[in-house]
């Protein structure tokens, strides 16, 4: 069961640089999420996807973007990396309704 | 909107004491709640959930009970252990199937 993926699990990145988080879920949901976890703040939506072909801002989404590839696999990317993004980034989905999150094991990012 | 407030820790404890870990949350509607627990370097587990008022929610031990009159979502446990050494957070649910809103985490440690 592996349920959500996430690659790479750490990853560094000097300031300027480009690079794509991957997520993949094996559940068949219709929802995903990417949310960045940071000291003392819990976890804060960037972008989600309600069903495939479909994506929407969350809480934070500046500096980033993210495309809904198929129904299994939804990529978040920061263009121009920046210090202020280093953090843990979580990618999670889930059915519709009243149901809970999978989450993946993060990835964390560190931004030089 | 729809919000998540949960206490501040940390919060230590001995082994075999009781927890309560406090939640309250502002949403529009009936939202479904969640714990989730997280282990260092892992990601989100759900811990237990209840989507209704008066549902209780419980696994491992830990208990929970949706209370609509005073919007709470409280975590207890009758006698904590070692392993209990984590990051809990509260969540919700709310009418924006969508979306998840989180509190910011409460760590707990225990000791022997």
């Amino acid at each position: 069961n592996a349920g959500v993926t996430q690659t790479p699990k750490f990853q560094v990145l000097k300031t300027g640089q480009s690079m794509t988080l991957q997520c993949a879920q094996d559940m068949n949901h219709n929802s995903m999420y990417w949310y960045r976890q940071d000291p003392g703040m819990g976890l804060r939506l960037i972008y989600y996807s309600a069903s495939e072909g479909t994506t929407d801002k969350g809480e934070v989404p500046n500096g980033y973007n993210v495309s809904r590839l198929n129904k299994r696999e939804f990529s978040l990317r920061l263009e121009s990396a920046a210090p202020s993004q280093t953090s843990v980034y979580f990618c999670a989905s889930s059915e519709q309704a009243n149901t809970e999150a999978f989450f993946g094991q993060g990835t964390r990012l560190t931004v030089v | 909107g729809d919000s998540v407030t949960q206490m501040e820790g940390p919060v230590t404890l001995s082994e075999e004491a009781f927890l309560t870990i406090n939640c309250t949350y502002t949403a529009t509607g009936y939202p479904s709640l969640f714990w989730y627990v997280q282990y260092p370097g892992e990601g989100l587990q759900l811990l237990l959930k209840a989507t209704k008022a008066d549902d209780k929610g419980s696994n491992k031990g830990f208990e929970a009970t949706y209370r609509k009159e005073t919007t709470s979502f409280h975590l207890e446990k009758g006698s904590v252990q070692v392993s209990d050494s984590a990051v809990y957070f509260c969540a919700l649910r709310g009418r924006n199937f969508n979306k998840f809103y989180f509190g910011s985490g409460t760590k707990l440690n225990v000791k022997p």
